[in-house]
């Protein structure tokens, strides 16, 4: 079945780059999202990528698809203390007209 | 920037009881969708709606569960009669023409005792 994978904690440097990563495991995933949800907040839609793209990037955010792996990772340049938050990875399948199945959610922390 | 609401923020309810979340979705978004978050655990899919009618749901979304939009603004979630494990964080989330960009509201923490 479809299944989405990714670390639970991640802690870097203020001024570092982070990198967050996430597998999946359905080959037909059309889209790939990555949401950010602050402590109590919903979940905010910050990029996503199609299937057939490798890469995109969004001023300070790249993001990176290695479909051959099913590997799919969001970098963060100069992390700052206002990207403290969870970090849900997800994707669309073609299987389905509208549901996106996530990941647990990687906690990024920013140490001073 | 427009933004999908949800009311309550914190819902209280003894099991057995019926309880209604509602939403109002971003003005002219066409698809809506309810998730939930059980403490712990995935955010999980339950019910796509478009066009007045269920277009897909989950296997969680049994007959305990409606949606309904019963008006031109607000998209709501029933449960007829609760149970300890529908204790969540309920989101709401809509999506304009193409149902690729989800926009998701900040959620209700159902609490069933």
């Amino acid at each position: 079945g479809e299944d989405v994978e990714q670390s639970l904690f991640l802690s870097v440097r203020e001024g570092d780059s982070s990198v967050i990563n996430c597998t999946y495991t359905d080959s037909s995933s059309t889209y790939l999202y990555w949401y950010k949800q602050e402590p109590g907040a919903g979940l905010q839609l910050l990029t996503y990528i199609f299937s057939n793209m490798d890469m995109k990037q969004d001023q300070r955010l790249t993001v990176l698809l290695n479909k051959k792996d099913k590997h799919l990772s969001l970098r963060i340049a100069d992390t700052q203390t206002g990207d403290s938050a969870i970090y849900f990875c997800a994707e669309r399948g073609r299987s389905s007209a509208s549901k996106i199945i996530f990941g647990s959610g990687t906690r990024l922390s920013i140490r001073p | 920037e427009p933004e999908v609401t949800q009311t309550p923020s914190h819902q209280v309810t003894q099991m057995g009881q019926e309880v209604i979340l509602r939403c109002v979705p971003i003005s002219n978004h066409l698809y809506f969708y309810w998730y939930r978050q059980i403490l712990g655990q995935k955010v999980e899919f339950l019910v796509s709606f478009y066009n007045n009618e269920i277009s897909e749901k989950s296997e969680i979304f049994d007959d305990q569960f409606s949606v309904e939009r019963p008006d031109g603004s607000n998209f709501t979630l029933k449960i007829r009669s609760t149970k300890l494990e529908d204790s969540a964080m309920y989101f709401c989330a809509s999506s304009e023409q193409d149902p690729y960009e989800q926009y998701f509201g900040p959620g209700t923490r159902l609490t069933v005792t």
